[in-house]
């Protein structure tokens, strides 16, 4: 069974500081990982998309990078900003029998003005 | 514009009660999908519709039930048999591998 790690759990950094938060997968045979965020009590925004052939993608200040081999993801994000505080989930589609995502369980992030 | 609605916002359910959280979406996608969210655990797959007249349950379906007889709509409900419902409640969509979240519920057992 899939199952998604996320590092850290919490993470609090001063504002405009680059910072990377990290993911990994058990089970390498994914069609595709996607990096999520989601505000206090609201729905999940999706950010970016990674299809199982690609290496990475890059959205604004994001980037995420996918390892599909070792089963590692991470997203980097660029001069932080206060608005940038959030909780950022990363999930994977492995499609076949088993329909849906696996998720991670998130990496708490506070960017101090 | 395109999306998915869930209603309502905010859920009080008394113990024995049944409550049903709605979920429309304008997208044309054949796939949706329920999950639960708790503190510290994550999303969990609830149930999952591929196409109409048609769902299976995921890894936590056992106190739920759903209906799939438009494409548009796939609603939930909360049965008693549901100990512990208190949660935030996140319905899916999805065409090709790609993910569209509505804003969510929140279920409080009173």
């Amino acid at each position: 069974k899939q199952e998604v790690t996320q590092i850290p759990a919490a993470l609090s950094v001063p504002e405009g500081e680059n910072l990377v938060l990290n993911c990994s997968f058990t089970d390498s045979a994914i069609y595709n990982l996607q990096w999520f965020r989601q505000d206090p009590g609201k729905g999940l925004t999706s950010l970016l998309l990674i299809q199982s052939s690609q290496r990475e993608q890059t959205s604004g200040r994001l980037n995420a990078s996918l390892d599909k081999s070792s089963g590692r993801s991470t997203l980097y994000i660029a001069a932080s900003q206060p608005g940038d505080s959030a909780t950022y989930l990363c999930a994977v589609f492995s499609g076949g029998g088993a329909d849906g995502l696996t998720f991670g369980k998130g990496t708490h992030l506070i960017i101090q003005p | 514009d395109g999306g998915i609605t869930q209603s309502p916002k905010y859920l009080f359910r008394k113990e024995g009660q049944n409550v049903t959280l709605s979920c429309e979406q304008n997208l044309n996608h054949d796939a949706m999908y329920w999950y639960r969210q708790d503190p510290g655990q994550g999303l969990r797959l609830i149930y999952y519709s591929q196409i109409v007249n048609d769902f299976q349950k995921g890894d936590i379906a056992e106190g739920y039930s759903v209906s799939r007889e438009k494409k548009e709509s796939f609603p939930l409900t909360v049965t008693s048999a549901q100990k512990n419902p208190t949660a935030f409640y996140l319905c899916a969509s999805r065409t090709q591998g790609i993910y569209t979240f509505g804003s969510g519920t929140r279920l409080t057992v009173v």
